[in-house]
């Protein structure tokens, strides 16, 4: 296993510049999972994928938020018109059926 | 709704001590699974345990320990004889089958030489 890959792995951006993150699981692991952590807190659930379909998105998920999956494979996340309160850690993690979750070293977003 | 607590913000203790990491967990569900995972100051999350909720065999593996008591809902985490290379933040977990994970707030463990 190569593990979980991320891209990039810090990322500054202005208010309101639209930003993309890449995530590459680790090979035939149906699911991917992505998470958000700020300073001090624990991960918090985003959405997952079960192959490309997008089975769950959390309401801490906003409309400028959006996930895709295309081929079951890798997987972006894009953040719309970016905001302060979006600065946080990025995670993504992997598993095989919703076992032991495999997790990146995430994307660090600074919204300035 | 699925909840864990873990009480204790910061620990800190002197090397070779043993420390003890709580975490308690709400949920209605009776299948469920419980991980425990460390984050060292690179920040990326290692997998530690997972164990389901029917399961409440004590493991050990090395100098780690888990208690898992289903009657007070917790499971608890013991390092033995701690190492500075211990230090980090330790979360604990709860999951339904989907994988997804509701984590507690996180223990900073500091162990000094």
């Amino acid at each position: 296993d190569t593990g979980v890959s991320q891209n990039p792995r810090h990322k500054i951006t202005k208010r309101g510049q639209n930003v993309t993150f890449r995530c590459d699981p680790i090979s035939e692991h149906n699911r991917l999972y992505w998470y958000r952590q700020t300073l001090g807190q624990g991960p918090e659930f985003l959405t997952y994928f079960q192959n490309e379909a997008q089975l769950e998105k959390s309401r801490l998920l906003s409309d400028r938020f959006s996930a895709e999956r295309p081929k079951g494979s890798f997987s972006t996340l894009e953040i719309q018109r970016t905001e302060q309160g979006d600065s946080a850690m990025y995670l993504c993690a992997s598993s095989k059926q919703g076992k032991k979750l495999f997790f990146g070293s995430g994307t660090q977003l600074s919204v300035l | 709704a699925q909840k864990v607590t873990q009480a204790q913000t910061e620990i800190s203790v002197v090397e070779k001590e043993d420390v003890t990491l709580d975490c308690v967990y709400e949920t209605r569900d009776t299948t469920y699974y419980l991980f425990w995972y460390k984050q060292p100051p690179s920040g990326e999350l290692v997998f530690l345990i997972r164990r389901n909720s029917f399961d409440e065999q004590n493991e050990i593996s090395g100098r780690y320990s888990w208690n898992f008591q289903k009657s007070t809902s917790s499971f608890n985490f013991t390092i033995t004889a701690s190492q500075v290379v211990d230090s980090a933040v330790y979360f604990c977990a709860l999951s339904e089958d989907t994988g997804k994970l509701i984590f507690g707030q996180g223990t900073t463990l500091q162990v000094k030489p």
